[in-house]
Order: C-alpha cells, then structure tokens, then sequence
C-alpha cells in the first residue's frame, strides 16, 4: 500500500489552543483523504473527508488539501480535554482502499 | 451515524484454527470493509466489499483470508488457518458516499 505519514507528535496543547496536525502522501494519485480520531482502546470515528484542494470546515475541526504539495492538515480550534486523543490521516485512490498513518497523539492540558 | 456491531468481542484460538469474525450492520449499508489494527501499530486495509464482491483488497488479503455476506446481513471474515501474527484487533466498517464508520471490533488473539 502507498504510504502515509503523520507528525509523529506526541502534540501536546493548552486548553482553547489550536492543535495543528499534519499529513504526507506519497501516492500522487490519491483523491480520497479522511481524519479519524481513535481514543485508546476504542475503535476510529470518522471526523471530516476531504476531496477538494482547499479547506472544509466542520465545526471545531478544518481540513486543508494541498493536492500539488501532497498534504493533507487537521485544525483543532479551541481544543477541549475531550479532544485528547490519537488522530489518523487516511488516503486512497478511492474510498474503497485506503491507507492510514500511524497516528498523532494529541493530549490537551486543562 | 450507522450502528454495528461485532462478534466476538475477543477471540482466543490456537495458531493453526479456523476463526470467523462477523459484522452485524444495524442499517442497510452498500459497501463493507475490514481492517485490522496490531497493538501499537497503524490500521491496515484488508478488503471492500460491495453488492457481494470483493471491491479492493491489499497485499495482506491473501489466500488465507475470505470475506461473505451468508445471509444478507452478517458480513464476515474467515482466517483459515490462523498464524501468530494474525493476533490483532480487527474493525469491520460500513460506508458508501464517502463515509466510512468503524465497529468496536473484535480483538484476536492466536497462541
């Protein structure tokens, strides 16, 4: 599988801080990018995807494509303690075959 | 947000042994997928699955493993001889039109 890869973090942030994480894709070809977020020992939730260069917000969260540099970013405004987590970047081809990376862990500091 | 679930929650086999691990989706979903996680490590892509075909399927997918809906509703993976390395956490997800939710998988364990 093509690889995908992640800042490897840990990240840590204040309390109502933004939390910037970061993404590289090494298959030029892939189209389909998506954010989860993974507590320990549960299963990923899917937060946002994204498909177009540019940037899609979502609430708290901001999802930022660059196509031509081939990085995909997550913004976490006004971070909570509930934000505190492992997040894993996505991409593919399709939908239908995708590869995560390892995971940036973010813990937020009360 | 789609609900399913997985069965079991743990399994615990010897290396050698068979082992069916099934996804119960709630709602009606088109396309399936499993994933498996090793401890500490990333998730990996096994296989898609859509209108009772395989879609996609990695380098890790290979003959040992087999993917089917038997009745409609379960969708399941078969291991047909299980390795040590096999031992992971495995996710079944739902999807179509760009969505894909994980169940709370099914932690295998091969001794």
């Amino acid at each position: 599988q093509k690889e995908v890869e992640q800042n490897s973090g840990p990240l840590s942030v204040p309390e109502g801080a933004i939390a910037s994480l970061n993404c590289t894709y090494s298959d030029r070809g892939s189209q389909s990018f998506f954010w989860y977020r993974q507590y320990s020992g549960k299963s990923p939730e899917l937060i946002m995807f994204i498909y177009s260069n540019g940037d899609k917000e979502d609430g708290r969260f901001t999802a930022q494509l660059n196509k031509a540099s081939q990085y995909v970013s997550l913004l976490i405004r006004d971070s909570q303690p509930s934000d505190s987590a492992t997040y894993l970047c996505a991409g593919g081809p399709n939908d239908y075959k995708l590869s995560f990376g390892a995971g940036t862990t973010v813990t937020v500091r009360a | 947000e789609p609900e399913v679930t997985q069965t079991p929650s743990h399994q615990v086999t010897q290396m050698g042994q068979e082992v069916i691990l099934r996804c119960v989706p709630i709602s009606n979903h088109l396309y399936f997928y499993w994933y498996r996680q090793i401890l500490g490590q990333k998730v990996e892509f096994l296989v898609s699955f859509y209108n009772n075909e395989i879609s996609e399927k990695s380098e890790i997918f290979d003959d040992q493993f087999s993917v089917e809906r038997p009745d409609g509703s379960n969708f399941t993976l078969k291991i047909r001889s299980t390795k040590l390395e096999d031992s992971a956490m495995y996710f079944c997800a739902l999807g179509g039109g760009h969505e894909q939710y994980f169940g709370p998988g099914t932690r295998l364990t091969v001794t």
